[in-house]
């Protein structure tokens, strides 16, 4: 079956970089997209970005360019968040989340989430 | 950018009501790229519907979505004790966007 297991709990102070795991399972980790939503505390959902597992290719949402950086690493199957110089507007869930299928690209797979909580 | 807007905010309903979800885009948008996801606290969001309209697997017929252009539904016609939840359409073209959800409560 298909499973996203993601990296544990982050804390980190404002100014400082944060990289979140997704370790992927149950499926050819090249075939489909990878996507990053993050949620803010009692807040909504909010689609950062997407990787093209197969050719590394990315696509940000406007607000994160500069400042967030995916990868991937196809040997163990994993991809990865980076994210700069946070802010305390920045702690939230962070979730990995796959698509459907190949040819429908609506959000079908997703991590458990991973707490990223920005203080000093 | 598309901007998706849900109404309403909160839902107050009794099991076994019917809910009717909205979701109005700012710009028309193609049904095959609208989804609908479930949020229970502290859960990773659940996919209910894609293409507008189609069911994912194992999601109770209950569920029923529709709509085009710029306006969208998702229905839940008889609400069980386990469908009081947050509720977020989605739009997935090239660049993505989420509405700001609609909670269903229990009233």
């Amino acid at each position: 079956q298909v499973q996203l297991v993601q990296s544990g709990a982050e804390v980190k102070k404002p100014g400082a970089s944060v990289r979140v795991s997704c370790k992927t399972s149950g499926y050819t980790f090249s075939d489909y997209y990878i996507h990053w939503v993050r949620q803010a505390p009692r807040q909504g959902l909010e689609w950062m970005g997407r990787i093209n597992p197969n050719s590394g290719g990315t696509n940000y949402a406007q607000k994160f360019q500069g400042r967030v950086t995916m990868t991937r690493d196809t040997s163990i199957s994993t991809a990865y968040m980076e994210l700069t110089r946070l802010s305390s507007d920045d702690t939230a869930v962070y979730y990995c989340a796959r698509v459907l299928s190949i040819i429908q690209g609506a959000l079908g797979y997703w991590g458990q989430g991973t707490l990223v909580t920005v203080s000093s | 950018e598309i901007v998706l807007t849900q109404s309403p905010g909160t839902l107050s309903l009794s099991p076994g009501e019917r809910a009717t979800l909205s979701c109005r885009a700012s710009q028309s948008v193609s049904s095959s790229y609208l989804a609908w996801y479930q949020q229970k606290p502290g859960q990773a969001p659940r996919l209910l519907i894609y293409g507008a309209s189609s069911r994912a697997t194992g999601i109770p017929d209950r569920f029923s979505g529709s709509g085009s252009g710029t306006d969208f539904i998702l229905t839940i016609s008889r609400l069980e004790p386990e469908d009081f939840a947050v509720y977020y359409c989605h739009h997935y073209g090239s660049f993505r966007t989420f509405g700001q959800g609609t909670k269903v409560e229990i009233k």
